[in-house]
């Protein structure tokens, strides 16, 4: 099993929509967690850290399951700039940050 | 602030062939990372670094060597390329390592045949 595990989509979605991706990961003492986007052949950057009682960024949801072990990212009223590879993150120890291969979201006019 | 930077951004190397990826970050982070990113899949981490003069196996090192003599700088060698080491590496820093943010440079388009 993949430490973190996400469908890797893609999501194909109209302007407007609301869109969802979950992540699971396998190891319980995973300490935070995280959602980066990454554009075509470009960096990962940052978009938001997931805390234990859900989070929001304006459009953007983020929310963690310990008991489960997922977390979960979504998306109001996408807007075609949200076109990206949204990667899933996770801190095995202080050290060691492991990613998910990433789900791919393109969103239509 | 130029951030996380990273040349070259891409190159083409014969098997057997050495070469050394730089990247340097002027945000005076002491922690920093090299990842390789292969299609398809997650960014896997090669070495990392908590301060000069210190450096550390990640999850994938084999191939490759790490140094970090001064904060700003930390360079990654190839010394046999292989053409397993066909990826697209990413450099990354930050300032603290209990889950801080990653800055990225801009990546390294590299091909072994």
């Amino acid at each position: 099993r993949k430490e973190v595990e996400q469908d890797p989509g893609p999501f194909n979605v109209p302007e407007g929509a609301t869109v969802a991706f979950n992540c699971t990961y396998s190891n319980s003492a995973s300490q935070s967690f995280f959602w980066y986007r990454q554009d075509c052949r470009k960096e990962p950057k940052l978009l938001m850290s997931v805390y234990s009682s859900g989070n929001e960024d304006g459009r953007f949801t983020a929310q963690l399951n310990r008991a489960s072990q997922y977390i979960s990212l979504l998306i109001r009223d996408s807007k075609l700039s949200d076109s990206a590879t949204y990667l899933c993150v996770v801190n095995k120890n202080n050290n060691d940050m492991r990613f998910g291969a990433g789900t791919r979201l393109t969103v239509k006019p | 602030n130029a951030g996380v930077t990273q040349t070259p951004k891409f190159r083409i190397l014969k098997i057997g062939q050495s070469m050394t990826l730089q990247c340097a970050q002027d945000m005076n982070h002491n922690y920093m990372y090299w990842y390789r990113q292969d299609p398809g899949m997650g960014l896997k981490l090669i070495y990392y670094s908590v301060g000069a003069g210190i450096t550390d196996k990640g999850e994938v090192p084999n191939g490759y060597n790490v140094s970090r003599s001064t904060t700003e700088d930390f360079p990654l060698r190839l010394e046999l390329a292989a053409p397993s080491q066909t990826s697209v590496y990413f450099c990354a820093s930050s300032y603290s390592n209990r889950g801080a943010k990653l800055f990225f440079g801009s990546g390294t388009q590299l091909s072994v045949l």
